[in-house]
């Protein structure tokens, strides 16, 4: 899987939008974007995912490039309880090999202040 | 339940005895995977069952961690004779089906052998 690079920490106002950037410019085309969340001592989160196109959920928009060689996620309005370690990973997308296998980097300590 | 469960949520052990920790993988969901994480460390994937068998043991530390799976749903997890190596967080997911479907994570047992 294609490797990930992310800024170790941002801050965001509470209310805010919070962008969360993350470069994977050895991606390959048949490579999904994931990203995951870890609020402290919880187990990850799934949030989105996207190939190509932009993505909306209930929790978040996922942004992909045109060259998808970066992405940008976006907490629209972000809460104290969105203070969390974001992690941005690719994962191959088709099925067999051993691609269940998740390994997160460091990622982003997001923290939302009041 | 919506989510997958795991339980206890906290054990705490002495070097040397045996644990068990449970998953309760989201309904339907054919296939399991368990990981651990250290503190400040990132995922550590231990094995993946798809049903009731487990391709995948190769990330199983030792001989004393085992696993098994009955019914396609419930999962265990067994270390023998823990050692205070072993003190970690440890994590359970599961997926629709296996290979690159999103996987979805329970909150975690936290282990810790004195």
């Amino acid at each position: 899987d294609a490797k990930t690079t992310q800024p170790p920490s941002m801050d965001c106002a509470e209310g805010r939008a919070a962008n969360l950037p993350c470069n994977h410019s050895t991606i390959s085309g048949n490579e999904y974007v994931y990203w995951y969340r870890q609020i402290h001592s919880q187990g990850p989160q799934y949030i989105i995912h996207g190939l190509k196109n932009n993505e909306t959920n209930e929790m978040a928009s996922l942004i992909i490039t045109e060259d998808r060689k970066s992405s940008t996620l976006i907490l629209p309005h972000a809460t104290l309880r969105d203070t969390a370690v974001y992690y941005c990973i690719v994962r191959v997308a088709r099925s067999g090999g051993s691609n269940y296998k998740l390994t997160f980097g460091k990622g982003t300590l997001l923290t939302v202040n009041p | 339940g919506a989510g997958v469960s795991q339980s206890p949520s906290n054990k705490v052990t002495e070097k040397g005895k045996d644990v068990e920790l449970r998953c309760d993988p989201i309904s339907g969901h054919t296939a399991l995977y368990w990981y651990r994480q250290s503190l400040g460390q990132g995922l550590e994937f231990l094995i993946y069952f798809q049903g009731n068998s487990a391709p995948d043991k190769s990330g199983l530390p030792s001989d004393r961690f085992s696993a098994e799976r009955t019914g396609g749903s419930v999962s265990t997890l067994t270390i023998q004779r823990t050692q205070q190596e072993d003190s970690a967080v440890y994590l359970c997911a599961s997926s629709a089906s296996g290979g690159r479907e999103t996987q979805y994570f329970g909150p975690g047992t936290r282990l810790l052998v004195l």
